[in-house]
């Protein structure tokens, strides 16, 4: 079966950086995912990982190593808007469902 | 990008009644489609996935005679939440995800159910 942990929650301050981390366990493994969720919103996609290392995309970073079955999502340059929920999450064993994590809930103060 | 809708966002009901939420994907065909429940605080559980033509395939422990989901066309799936009782109140989401590219998920806004 699949098990992901993640933080509850987290705190930084506008402008600073933020790392979220995410251990996954899975018997198969089909690449990470990472989505954005505001209180009340439905999700939205920020990222994915299939191979080891870093992908960059503007603020946001998603970092992967299969091995050891991390991942983290970097946030730079902080705004108040980022404070949300993020969403680690991968697909089972076959890849045809999604299964979430909890969630890390950061907020984000002036 | 593609995008999910879903109806309606909110929706208050009596204990004892049903309440229809639609899903659709707008501009792609979503042969497959996925409704998740969450609640407060916590994570999305995938409560069963509906498969256009065919009957929907539901996780260990959600009720397939409470939550009747139908995927009549590659565009609309429903979630009818029969004698909806005050702990089926929940934020309600559909899914779904292009054949091509990464295998993101797209979701719909949505829906708060509120049973009285």
């Amino acid at each position: 079966g699949q098990n992901i942990d993640q933080p509850t929650e987290m705190t930084a301050t506008e402008g600073a950086i933020v790392q979220i981390n995410c251990t996954y366990q899975t018997s198969g493994f089909n690449g990470l995912f990472w989505y954005q969720q505001h209180a009340g919103e439905a999700p939205t996609f920020l990222s994915y990982n299939v191979l080891d290392g870093l992908e960059e995309k503007g603020r946001f970073s998603s970092f992967l190593s299969r091995s050891k079955g991390y991942s983290y999502l970097l946030l730079k340059e902080l705004q108040m808007k980022d404070s949300a929920s993020y969403l680690c999450a991968v697909p089972n064993t076959g890849g045809f469902k999604t299964i979430f994590g909890a969630g890390t809930r950061l907020f984000v103060k002036a | 990008g593609a995008v999910v809708s879903q109806h309606p966002s909110r929706v208050i009901c009596k204990s004892g009644t049903s309440v229809k939420i639609e899903c659709r994907s707008l501009d792609f065909q979503a042969t497959t489609m996925f409704w998740y429940r969450q609640f407060p605080k916590q994570s999305l559980m995938l409560m069963a996935t509906s498969n256009e033509g065919s009957k929907a395939t539901y996780e260990q422990g959600v009720e397939k005679d409470k939550f009747l989901i139908n995927h009549a066309s590659l565009t609309l799936s429903t979630l009818t939440v029969t004698s909806a009782h005050p702990e089926d109140s929940s934020f309600y989401i559909c899914s779904a995800r292009r054949q091509e590219g990464t295998g993101e998920l797209f979701f719909g806004e949505g829906s708060r159910l509120t049973v009285l």
